[in-house]
């Protein structure tokens, strides 16, 4: 497998406070990716992260990605109740297919 | 906005049943693709087609076939469903930034074998 955790994982936190995603992987990529799946709906891409690039920011969101470390982190500032979904990361080279961790569960409450 | 069409959006049948999901995309893109999401929420690709060539195949097993008329329809149809078929079907498209590949995912088809 691709990833260190395939498992779900879960988290659980009040609207308002910050949240650290991570995912960890095992082999080269130039690319992660963050996508988010709220209930009933396909994974939408939230964020993209390259191998030259140590942070990446759109709105609240904060992405890493440690490629000594093979891992990356997603994070969500502020969080609101409409933030409740599943978060998976996802890597490829370039030419390569696109293949999901296991993802995390976030239920925000209100 | 939603731009991949799944249909049906839930599908309930019977053990040794055949089932057909078609999935539609408007992006003008030229892959597509079949993931299957279990109860886990673990995403797992199926088939991808370009251009109407098959691309991958993740050695599901045979009783799945992709059929594609256009780049803009890629469908699904399961020959004699298994229990182990009960999952989330998801459709994608795609298209590439910079190299890197972006999915767009249509809302799913959820397949319960009694």
């Amino acid at each position: 497998s691709q990833w260190g955790e395939e498992n779900l994982q879960a988290l659980s936190i009040q609207e308002g406070e910050d949240v650290t995603m991570n995912c960890s992987y095992k082999t080269y990529t130039t690319v992660v990716q963050w996508y988010r799946q709220k209930s009933g709906k396909g994974p939408a891409q939230l964020i993209l992260i390259r191998s030259n690039e140590r942070e990446k920011r759109s709105g609240r969101l904060r992405a890493t990605l440690d490629t000594s470390s093979q891992s990356s982190s997603l994070s969500i500032t502020g969080t609101l109740a409409t933030d409740t979904a599943v978060y998976f990361c996802a890597t490829n080279n370039a030419g390569a297919k696109l293949t999901f961790g296991g993802g995390t569960r976030l239920t925000v409450r209100p | 906005e939603t731009a991949v069409f799944q249909t049906p959006n839930y599908h309930v049948t019977q053990v040794g049943n055949e089932v057909s999901f078609n999935c539609k995309q408007t992006l003008g893109h030229d892959t597509m693709y079949w993931y299957k999401q279990d109860s886990k929420k673990l995403l797992k690709i199926m088939f991808s087609y370009n251009n109407k060539q098959l691309i991958v195949n993740e050695t599901v097993p045979r009783r799945f076939s992709p059929q594609s008329s256009d780049k803009a329809h890629l469908n699904l149809r399961i020959k004699s469903v298994e229990p182990e078929d009960s999952a989330v079907y998801l459709c994608a498209s795609s298209t590439r930034d910079r190299g890197n590949e972006r999915l767009f995912f249509g809302h799913g088809t959820k397949l319960s074998v009694l």
